[in-house]
C-alpha cells in the first residue's frame, strides 16, 4: 500500500503569512492528490483535487501543485477563517489514503 | 445542491454491529458518475476511509476492516448502507458518508479511474460501549 507523509503535523503562523503544507508519497502516484480543510467540529471539504486544480468556490489563495511523489499546498495570504486541519488524500489500488493532517493556528 | 445526512444508532454494544443510512438528496446515487463512500474519524485522529458501492451495487473495502464491513445500497430510497460487525471501543468514532467524484485518466497503461470526496454528510458519532 502507498503510504503518504503529511508535514508538518502542526503549525502556527500570523494573519496574511504564506503557509505551506507538504505531502510525499511512497510511490509515484502521478498527480492523484487531493487536499482537504476540516475545521473543528465540521467535515472535510474539498479544496483542491489532482494535485493542482481548485475546486469551484474556494478561494483563489489555496493552491496545490506537484506530481509523482512530492506534493506542496499553499495558502497565499492565512486568513482567521482558515484555522482548521489539512489532509492530503490519494487513491491507489482500490484504497483511498488519507495524510496524518496538519493542524493549523492563529500566532 | 448535494446533501448527505446520516443516521442511525448513536450507542453500540461491543460485539453488536453497527449499522448507519446515509440519505442522499439533490442527486441520485444511480448516476454512473460517483461512488458512494463511508468514511470515520476517530475523536482526536485523522480520517479513515471504510468503503465504497457504485451504482451497480460493487464494493471495495479498506483492507483492514473488509472482514468487518458491508455497504449496499436502496437506489429507489436514495439510501446507501453501512454495517461494522464485531465492533469494540476502538470503533467509536465520527461516521461521515460522502460522494466521491470519478475521474478518468487516460494513460499509457490504459484508462485509471480515481476520484476525490466532493460531497460530505455532517457526521455522526457512534459510541461503542456496554
Amino acid at each position: 500500500d502507498i503510504q503518504m507523509t503529511q508535514s508538518p503535523s502542526s503549525l502556527s503562523a500570523s494573519i496574511g503569512d504564506r503557509v505551506t503544507i507538504t505531502c510525499q508519497a511512497s510511490q509515484d502516484i502521478n498527480n492523484y492528490l487531493n487536499w482537504y480543510q476540516q475545521r473543528p467540529g465540521k467535515a472535510p471539504k474539498l479544496l483542491i483535487y489532482d494535485a493542482s486544480n481548485l475546486e469551484t468556490g474556494v478561494p483563489s489563495r489555496f493552491s496545490g501543485n506537484g506530481s509523482g511523489t512530492d506534493f506542496t499546498f499553499t495558502i497565499s495570504s492565512l486568513q482567521p477563517e482558515d484555522i482548521a486541519t489539512y489532509y492530503c488524500q490519494q487513491y491507489d489500488n482500490l484504497l483511498y489514503t488519507f495524510g496524518q493532517g496538519t493542524k493549523l493556528e492563529i500566532k | 445542491q448535494v446533501q448527505l445526512q446520516e443516521s442511525g444508532p448513536r450507542l453500540v454494544k461491543p460485539s453488536q454491529t453497527l449499522s448507519l443510512t446515509c440519505t442522499v438528496s439533490g442527486g441520485s446515487i444511480s448516476s454512473g458518475s460517483y461512488y458512494w463512500s463511508w468514511i470515520r474519524q476517530a475523536a482526536g485522529k485523522g480520517l479513515e476511509w471504510i468503503g465504497r458501492i457504485y451504482t451497480s451495487g460493487s464494493t471495495n473495502y479498506n483492507p483492514s476492516l473488509k472482514s468487518r464491513v458491508t455497504i449496499s445500497l436502496d437506489t429507489s430510497k436514495n439510501q446507501f448502507f453501512l454495517k461494522l460487525s464485531s465492533v469494540t471501543a476502538a470503533d467509536t468514532a465520527v461516521y461521515y458518508c460522502a460522494r466521491v467524484r470519478r475521474i478518468s485518466h487516460i494513460t499509457t497503461f490504459g484508462v485509471v479511474i480515481t476520484g476525490y470526496f466532493d460531497y460530505w454528510g455532517q457526521g455522526t458519532l457512534v459510541t461503542v460501549s456496554s
